[in-house]
């Protein structure tokens, strides 16, 4: 299985600033994503990152706001930009283990905007 | 466009068996997937199906009938810990690329 870290695991944001996550994966794996789950609710995809081409953004979700990077197989960020409370919710990083048809998740980073 | 609807709150007794249904209307199937969340954790793994049928393992199962749309995860000898919430999510491949939609979860609430 994929042992998958988050920073930071949680922080507080003030209206208007941008805060880059970033996801670390202990293997090389091909698909990694990004949810967003917002309070009492279920997981939402916001985009699919792969290495060496543009990430897939679900309807709803822009790379204005949400750029996201993917410099190598076991790295990626997503970046809040600009942000409002709206946008305060649990961020997770996620990834398909191959070997397995499985999907493993981090442990997420709680994001508080006031 | 995906749909996949499970009940949202379900409470059962320590002991018992309890099943979680999850309905799924998908535009492309590749597969279900069964998630454990408890509060204020990331979601951890349970179960995969791809084909027609029951898979167990161990006090956890889980059913696939893809003419019918529709999955269960049953969960025996329930104990205090196993109140979660539990995500039926869909695995499609549309446009060539993966992508793996969840349902709203149902909250299980283990009571002595």
């Amino acid at each position: 299985s994929a042992v998958i870290s988050q920073k930071p695991s949680r922080d507080i944001c003030q209206r208007g600033t941008s805060l880059t996550i970033q996801c670390q994966v202990d293997s090389q794996v091909t698909m990694m994503f990004w949810y967003r789950q917002q309070p009492g609710q279920s997981l939402t995809l916001i985009a699919t990152a792969n290495q060496g081409s543009e990430a897939t953004y679900e309807s709803g979700f822009v790379i204005d706001k949400f750029p996201i990077s993917r410099p190598n197989l076991t790295f990626s960020t997503l970046t809040v930009s600009n942000m409002s409370p709206e946008d305060s919710s649990i961020y997770l990083c996620s990834v398909w283990w191959e070997a397995t048809d499985t999907q493993y998740f981090g442990p997420g980073t709680r994001l508080t905007v006031l | 466009g995906q749909n996949i609807d499970q009940p949202t709150e379900m409470t059962a007794t320590e002991g018992a068996i309890v099943q979680i249904n999850c309905t799924y209307q998908t535009s492309g199937f590749n597969g279900l997937f069964w998630y454990q969340q408890h509060a204020g954790e990331a979601p951890t793994f349970l179960s995969y199906n791809v084909l027609d049928g029951l898979e167990e393992k161990g006090r956890f199962s889980s059913f696939l009938s893809r003419s019918k749309g529709y999955s269960y995860l049953l969960l025996k000898e329930l104990q205090m810990k196993d109140s979660a919430s539990y995500l039926c999510a869909v695995r499609d491949l549309p446009r060539g690329y993966q992508k793996v939609t969840f349902g709203t979860g149902t909250k299980l609430q283990v009571i002595p």
